[in-house]
């Protein structure tokens, strides 16, 4: 399996702009989870799935921001609109838990954002 | 809410000295522990687990942590660091109760390595 696979590695936008980051997860994993990372506040959960469901989108930071996974091998996070205080570095994983809890975590390389 | 605190955002060891990575967490019971590493530019990768059992766990890489109840602290440790183990290391922990619970990573300790 590849693995986790996220795009794009980089993107630079200008602050107003929509982004959208993509991710496949690990076929046959049910859980999928997109994650912040910044020096400020470190690895920050944003949103998770099950099943292609959200379950806990508590850790967005506000309405500009929105995930969708509308099957088992794709989701969005999309930024609209952007601003410089979402640069940071963008991470996908999934987990094949089977309803188990905190199984591994499998990472994708993440999307490093910079807004301009 | 659990919570971890990692006390060293970096740490510098030299080349074949021992490594100790601290993780302290906020849990009501025994919770799940985990060790990630990031090497620059890649996602994170898991290096060790604890469950339950043993309170000592060994990981890949020659890591180990132990598991320590009553300091609520779950550190990592290696004999002797290569330079290939400068990276970012991450403690994490999750909940038990009920289904599924989410993981809540530290901010991480950045390793360095000098000859």
């Amino acid at each position: 399996d590849a693995g986790v696979i996220q795009s794009p590695r980089h993107e630079v936008t200008e602050m107003g702009q929509e982004v959208t980051l993509r991710c496949k997860p690990i076929s046959g994993h049910d859980y999928l989870f997109w994650y912040r990372q910044t020096m400020m506040r470190g690895l920050e959960l944003l949103i998770y799935f099950n099943n292609n469901v959200p379950i806990d989108d508590s850790g967005m930071p506000e309405d500009r921001f929105s995930a969708k996974m509308p099957n088992a091998s794709f989701s969005t996070l999309k930024i609209q609109p952007s601003e410089p205080r979402d640069s940071a570095v963008y991470f996908c994983a999934s987990s094949g838990t089977g309803g188990r809890t905190n199984e591994k975590l499998f990472f994708g390389s993440g999307t490093q954002l910079s807004v301009l | 809410a659990q919570s971890v605190t990692q006390p060293d955002i970096h740490i510098t060891v030299s080349e074949g000295a021992s490594l100790e990575l601290r993780c302290n967490y906020s849990y009501g019971a025994t919770p799940y522990l985990f060790w990630y590493v990031q090497s620059p530019g890649q996602g994170l990768q898991l290096l060790l687990k604890y469950f339950s059992g043993d309170t000592l766990v060994q990981g890949i890489k020659g890591f180990e942590a132990e598991f320590k109840r009553s300091q609520s602290s779950f550190n990592l440790r290696k004999p002797s660091v290569h330079w290939s183990d400068a990276a970012e290391y991450f403690c994490a922990v999750g909940g038990r109760s009920g289904g599924y619970q989410k993981v809540t990573f530290g901010i991480g300790t950045k390793l360095q390595v000098i000859p």
